[in-house]
């Protein structure tokens, strides 16, 4: 089974609104961290945000949050007042604490955001 | 320079070749790592290193071959590589294992 799940290739936004990529993780680890990062298309990969599998407030991060639902094993990222330099490749990640410090990756999502 | 950086961003190399790829942090940290990231596949993490020990080889071909002579520097050494081998190769480092990775720009591969 695949332990993060990114069901959506590609999102469109327009400026300025608000966009949530999906993400859904499968663990039976207690202890876990879930992470977004963007890939432009210049290729690095940009550490945005993270999350505990222990934190009870979601995790902001300027026009960034994530929307975790723990029961639910999701992870959602928020981008609020899109701008067209977030264009790019988002990636959404885990590690499981308990068994190894291996960052696993989604398939990612490629969002364009349109003037 | 700062943060992560990689050379060379491009790379073409025959199959019969040997070349390596580079990676410096400028960062302070502890732990690196290559991930290797093909077309429409998922990045795959190949090796981590911690304080320059080898933590993790995730099951990859000999033909790729690392090097960690101090916490700032990483290298990836190549040979006799495949087409399939062609990739966007990416370096990262960490403060520490369970801490958020930053990520070099990546070198591109091309196997000919």
């Amino acid at each position: 089974a695949q332990k993060i799940t990114q069901t959506q290739p590609g999102m469109f936004v327009q400026e300025k609104e608000a966009v949530t990529l999906d993400c859904t993780y499968d663990t039976s680890d207690q202890s876990y961290g879930l992470f977004w990062y963007k890939q432009p298309s210049s290729g690095e990969m940009i550490f945005l945000i993270y999350q505990g599998s222990y934190d009870e407030q979601n995790a902001t991060e300027g026009r960034y949050s994530l929307n975790f639902q723990k029961a639910r094993k999701s992870a959602n990222l928020v981008i609020s007042a899109s701008q067209l330099g977030d264009s790019a490749m988002y990636f959404c990640a885990m590690r499981e604490m308990d068994s190894s410090y291996k960052l696993i990756f989604g398939s990612g999502t490629r969002l364009l955001v349109r003037p | 320079e700062t943060g992560v950086t990689q050379t060379p961003r491009h790379l073409v190399m025959g199959m019969t070749n040997k070349k390596s790829l580079k990676c410096e942090q400028h960062l302070g940290h502890n732990a690196m790592y290559w991930y290797k990231q093909s077309a429409k596949k998922p990045l795959e993490l190949m090796f981590v290193y911690n304080f320059k020990e080898q933590t993790e080889n995730n099951s990859v071909p000999s033909r790729f071959s690392p090097e960690c002579p101090n916490s700032s520097h990483l290298f990836l050494h190549l040979h006799t590589l495949q087409p399939e081998d062609s990739a966007l190769y990416l370096c990262a480092s960490s403060q520490a294992l369970s801490v958020e990775q930053y990520f070099g720009p990546g070198t591109r591969l091309t196997v000919t």
